[in-house]
């Protein structure tokens, strides 16, 4: 089945220790994106690749970056996690032009130490 | 800022209840989709509603689509505790000029439904 894989489930890392989520899909879709969702909250949009165009969302602090290198992954890299990033990351993607099939990851759970 | 309002925030029932969950904007989006998320998972996509005024069924839940395209809801009748999880609506709104869809989340509503 087409889908969307994100690895790894459950990552912990150290304070200020570098962390890469990572993404896969096999939809072929345009777009991917990340949310962040933490505990009894609304999934936050951080950002978006439309193909090779990064696009970031207003408020995203500049410690979260993202690389797709091409169309099937996409990485969120957090440079220096705090006690504040420790949430459910979601990985999504659609076709970009139409309103229908989004589909998400199952998520990261990411744990700050 | 919540650019969407769900409430109630948390719901808890008994079987055989019904139901209903609204969320609301003072945008307009070009469609509003209704997820419902499990523990641990990601958002699974139940129901995309496009036109101002649309209402779809699946099963027992009826989505509506405000008039506006500003507001929806879900009603569930005769909940059962399967349907125990958290629902979350979230709107498509595209930049000007842009054709590309960007989705929005409400906070959600946790509901509980109780044997």
């Amino acid at each position: 089945d087409a889908m969307v894989i994100q690895n790894p489930r459950y990552q912990v890392t150290q304070f200020g220790k570098p962390v890469t989520l990572s993404c896969s899909q096999t939809l072929n879709h345009n777009v991917m994106y990340w949310y962040q969702q933490k505990s009894s909250q609304a999934p936050k949009l951080l950002f978006h690749y439309y193909d090779k165009d990064f696009n970031n969302e207003a408020d995203t602090p500049d410690n979260f970056q993202s690389r797709r290198p091409n169309t099937s992954f996409c990485f969120l890299d957090i440079r220096s996690p705090g006690l504040g990033d420790a949430a459910m990351y979601l990985c999504a993607t659609s076709s970009g032009t139409r309103d229908y099939g989004y589909t998400f990851g199952s998520g990261t759970r990411l744990t700050v130490v | 800022t919540q650019l969407l309002e769900q409430s109630p925030q948390f719901l808890s029932i008994q079987e055989g209840e019904n139901l209903t969950v609204y969320c609301n904007s003072s945008s307009v989006f070009s469609s509003l989709q209704w997820y419902r998320q499990e523990p641990g998972e990601g958002p699974v996509l139940l129901v995309t509603v496009v036109t101002g005024g649309e209402v779809k069924k699946l099963k027992r839940l009826t989505f509506q689509f405000g008039d506006a395209r500003k507001d929806s809801s879900l009603h569930i009748t005769a909940a059962q505790p399967g349907d125990t999880g958290l629902y979350l609506c979230a709107g498509v709104r595209r930049d000007r000029g842009s054709t590309l869809g960007r989705l929005y989340f409400g906070r959600g509503t946790q509901l509980t439904v109780w044997p």
